[in-house]
């Protein structure tokens, strides 16, 4: 069965500290893996995209990682701020085309002051 | 403006009443989608549609149903409103280009049913 699983559920830090979010996916044939993020009452906005060769990619504070192999990827967020508090969704595409999407059900992330 | 907008962003309606939320783009895609949302799950696909003449059913289309009127405009029905469809709905487009498949989504639109 192809889904998509996130973890933690929620998260708590501190402004100034880092995070890691998780996502591990069962799904088959693989064609991409984005990040996106959703402010609260938004919609989900692209962070960062993996293609099966990049194993990191960077955009600003957010690193996002793929292992391929093992069908895990990473959001790291470093020096985190108080705009960072969102949800942060996993989408996995599958098929030629972009035919399916499967979403994970997403990590809340929380920086307090 | 936003690229993709719909409307309304929040309705409250009673069970049985005939509902419609809209989304407009200005993106140019061929391809449309509308998501549902509830509090700790993954968006769930309802409908998509490829192009005008084309729609098909999403994970969980049973009490729902859409109308692509133009490339730019798809919209969604609730015939009779039930209050488990209360939840955030979500309209997207599909950016192709570059063969990275990006969606693009709207604001949501937030359906609570009494």
């Amino acid at each position: 069965k192809n889904q998509v699983e996130q973890s933690p559920q929620s998260l708590i830090i501190l402004e100034g500290k880092n995070c890691t979010l998780q996502c591990n996916y069962t799904v088959s044939p693989f064609s991409n893996l984005r990040w996106y993020k959703q402010d609260t009452g938004r919609g989900p906005v692209s962070l960062t995209i993996m293609t099966f060769s990049e194993n990191t990619k960077s955009n600003g504070r957010y690193t996002a990682t793929l292992d391929a192999d093992t069908k895990q990827s990473s959001l790291h967020i470093t020096a985190s701020q108080l705009s960072d508090s969102a949800s942060y969704i996993c989408v996995v595409s599958s098929g030629d085309n972009f035919n399916k999407f499967y979403f994970g059900s997403g990590t809340k992330l929380n920086v307090k002051p | 403006d936003a690229d993709v907008t719909q409307t309304p962003r929040n309705r409250i309606t009673k069970t049985g009443k005939r509902i419609m939320l809209e989304c407009s783009q200005t993106k140019g895609h061929d391809r449309m989608y509308w998501y549902r949302q509830d509090p700790g799950l993954g968006l769930r696909l309802i409908y998509y549609s490829f192009d005008v003449k084309d729609i098909n059913k999403g994970e969980i289309s049973d009490g729902y149903s859409v109308s692509r009127q133009a490339q730019a405009k798809f919209s969604l029905s609730l015939e009779s409103a039930i209050p488990n469809q209360t939840a955030l709905y979500f309209c997207a487009t599909l950016g192709t280009g570059e063969g990275t498949g990006e969606l693009f989504f709207g604001e949501g639109s937030r359906l609570t049913v009494l």
